[in-house]
């Protein structure tokens, strides 16, 4: 199956600084990739994703880009703030529906946005 | 998200005892998913749902069974639970073909 591997674990930074977190995957057929934050005590929300016939895809102080062919996607935060400070999650998924379509969720990475 | 609602948000409960958790739609999404949530393993998917009476196991099904006899409910049973069943349990649900899934706000469940 799917193997998701996210870097780093924690990351703290000062506000305004960038933030950047990679993910690999293992699967060549996994063609979806969402990413999730999730703040103290809450529930993980989407923030982004990007679909692998797209390269980059930006949001405001949020890109994520994606190669394919090093089966690597990552985050970009842009100007930090002390509300980006969060759990982020990616993760990665395969076909177009079926049976068998679910999410592998790296382990996340503990960011923290230092003022 | 406002569509989707676990229940009960909290449990404590004894180690041997029947334990079930909810997950309430009214998104009509026809995937929902169980996964728990541990310091240090992310989120593990337990089990999901394709279908209405279609279910399949996910990486940590052991000791955990489900059931969905219609598209807005999917049940999470524990048949006689475990301390190392402590955990806090998030429901999600979604569309499929590359689209996202949208989770329920959590269950904490302390099992002693």
């Amino acid at each position: 199956g799917e193997n998701v591997e996210q870097h780093p674990s924690t990351l703290s930074v000062q506000e305004g600084d960038s933030a950047v977190i990679k993910c690999t995957y293992s699967d060549s057929a996994s063609n979806y990739f969402p990413w999730y934050k999730q703040e103290l005590g809450k529930r993980p929300q989407l923030i982004i994703d990007i679909r692998s016939n797209v390269g980059e895809k930006k949001d405001q102080r949020i890109a994520v880009t994606l190669n394919k062919t090093a089966k690597h996607f990552s985050l970009h935060i842009t100007e930090t703030q002390p509300e980006d400070s969060a759990v982020y999650f990616c993760a990665a998924s395969m076909g177009s529906g079926g049976s068998n379509y679910k999410l592998t969720f790296g382990k996340g990475t503990l960011l923290t946005v230092n003022p | 998200d406002a569509g989707i609602t676990q229940s009960p948000r909290h449990k404590v409960t004894e180690t041997g005892t029947p334990v079930t958790l909810r997950c309430h739609q009214t998104e009509n999404h026809r995937y929902m998913y169980w996964y728990r949530q541990d310091p240090g393993h992310g989120l593990r998917l337990i089990h999901y749902s394709y279908g209405v009476k279609d279910t399949d196991k996910g990486e940590v099904s052991d000791g955990y069974s489900v059931s969905r006899s219609k598209t807005e409910d999917f049940l999470l049973t524990l048949e006689s639970a475990t301390s190392s069943q402590t955990s806090v349990y998030f429901c999600a649900t979604g569309q499929g073909g590359g689209q996202p899934q949208h989770f329920g706000d959590g269950t904490r469940l302390s099992i002693l």
